[in-house]
Formats: C-alpha cells, sequence, structure tokens
C-alpha cells in the first residue's frame, strides 16, 4: 500500500539555523511532490511544488529537493525565524488530482 | 474573496442527527476534495469531485454522502452521526493535481 512517512517527532531548532525535514514514499510515483504549511485551527497552506523530473526548486528561504530514486524529499528552512513555528506536511499528487498527505512534521523555532 | 470558503466553521450536534457542510470555491478549479483530519492531526482524503464526478472514494462509511451540484460547490452531508465523526473536515480545490487550496475547516464536535 502507498506509504508517506514524514518524522514524527517535533523539530525544535534556534532561530537563525536551518530546519530540514525529510518525506519518504513507498508503492508510489507522483507527478507531483508538494509542501504544505499548517498552523492550529488553520487549514493547510501551500509552499512549494516540485515536479518528478526536477531535482530542486527554491523559494526565499524554502528549498525543496526531490530525490524520485530514493523516493525522499528533503525540506530547507534556512535562516528560521519564530514565525516558522507551525506543522509542515508532505503531500504526492498525481495529474488526475488524487493527493495523499503525510502525518506533518512540527518546527519550533525557538529565539 | 476568499477562495475556498466552508460553512459553518463550528458544528456541535448530537449523535444520531443527520447535518450538511457546505463548501465552496471561486478559483475555476476542476476537483474538490474533502478530508477528515482527526485528533492525530492526519488529513485523510475522504472524497474527491472532477467536473462534478466523483473520482476517489476512499474507505468511508456510507452515512457519509458528497453532492456535487456543479463544479464550485461539494457539500458533504452526514447521516446518522457517530461520536467517531468528530473531527475537523477540510474541503480543497485543485486543478490537475496542483497547488491545492483549503478553506477554513469545520470543526465537527458530536455529542
Amino acid at each position: 500500500s502507498q506509504k508517506i512517512e514524514q518524522n514524527s517527532e517535533a523539530l525544535n531548532i534556534q532561530e537563525g539555523k536551518t530546519a530540514t525535514l525529510t518525506c519518504n514514499y513507498t508503492n508510489y510515483s507522483p507527478a507531483y511532490l508538494q509542501w504544505y504549511r499548517q498552523d492550529p485551527g488553520r487549514g493547510p497552506v501551500f509552499l512549494l511544488l516540485i515536479r518528478e523530473n526536477e531535482k530542486e526548486k527554491r523559494k526565499e528561504r524554502l528549498k525543496v529537493t526531490f530525490d524520485t530514486t530514493l523516493k525522499q524529499s528533503l525540506f530547507h528552512i534556512t535562516a528560521s525565524q519564530p514565525a516558522d513555528s507551525a506543522t509542515y506536511l508532505c503531500a504526492l499528487s498525481d495529474s488526475w488530482g488524487k493527493f495523499q498527505f503525510g502525518a506533518g512534521t512540527q518546527v519550533v523555532v525557538t529565539p | 474573496d476568499t477562495a475556498v470558503s466552508q460553512t459553518p466553521k463550528y458544528l456541535v450536534t448530537q449523535m444520531g442527527n443527520d447535518k450538511s457542510i457546505k463548501c465552496e470555491q471561486n478559483l475555476g478549479h476542476d476537483t474538490m476534495y474533502w478530508y477528515k483530519q482527526d485528533s492525530k492531526k492526519f488529513l485523510k482524503i475522504m472524497f474527491s469531485y472532477n467536473n462534478k464526478e466523483l473520482i476517489i472514494n476512499e474507505t468511508v462509511p456510507n452515512r457519509f454522502s458528497p453532492k456535487s451540484p456543479d463544479k464550485a460547490h461539494l457539500n458533504l452531508h452526514i447521516n446518522s452521526l457517530e461520536l467517531g465523526d468528530s473531527a475537523v473536515y477540510f474541503c480543497a480545490s485543485s486543478q490537475q493535481g496542483n497547488e491545492a487550496f483549503f478553506g477554513q475547516g469545520t470543526r465537527l464536535t458530536v455529542v
């Protein structure tokens, strides 16, 4: 069966450092891999999308890598700030519009 | 203008009741979804509609019935509510598996 795994333990990090989150998947050939941010009491908000034929994507302080051989994506937040504290969700989707989300990793950035 | 709006935001009801949650998107997307997020924060897909047609129907009790009167609306009707139905329900939309936009969520509490 298809599985998406993210670190279940919260990631505690000091302000200014780089946070790195991992998303591993099995039994899936996604067209897209996406990362979302979710704050308490709110719906997930899209951050970045990377296609199966892309290796890396950047947006401001965010960077995503995608290794379809390892079936893994890494999500980096550089120069982290307390405002980056949230739960980050990895999602796989195909061109038919089917999404599957990981359980998310909570990031806590302390001043 | 809110891209994906769902109502109500909070819903408290007794076991055995029937309730509906409404969702509308003004993004012109072809695909709409219903997700359930339980107490462990796992976001699980329930249904997906593409151009008013059901394309994904995960293992969900048949007490849950989605209705899509047009491609901008996807409502969720729940019959004979049970305690285990208590969760946050999110509506979302996307275009061909690209970034998904989520509503604010409906926190359903069954007492």
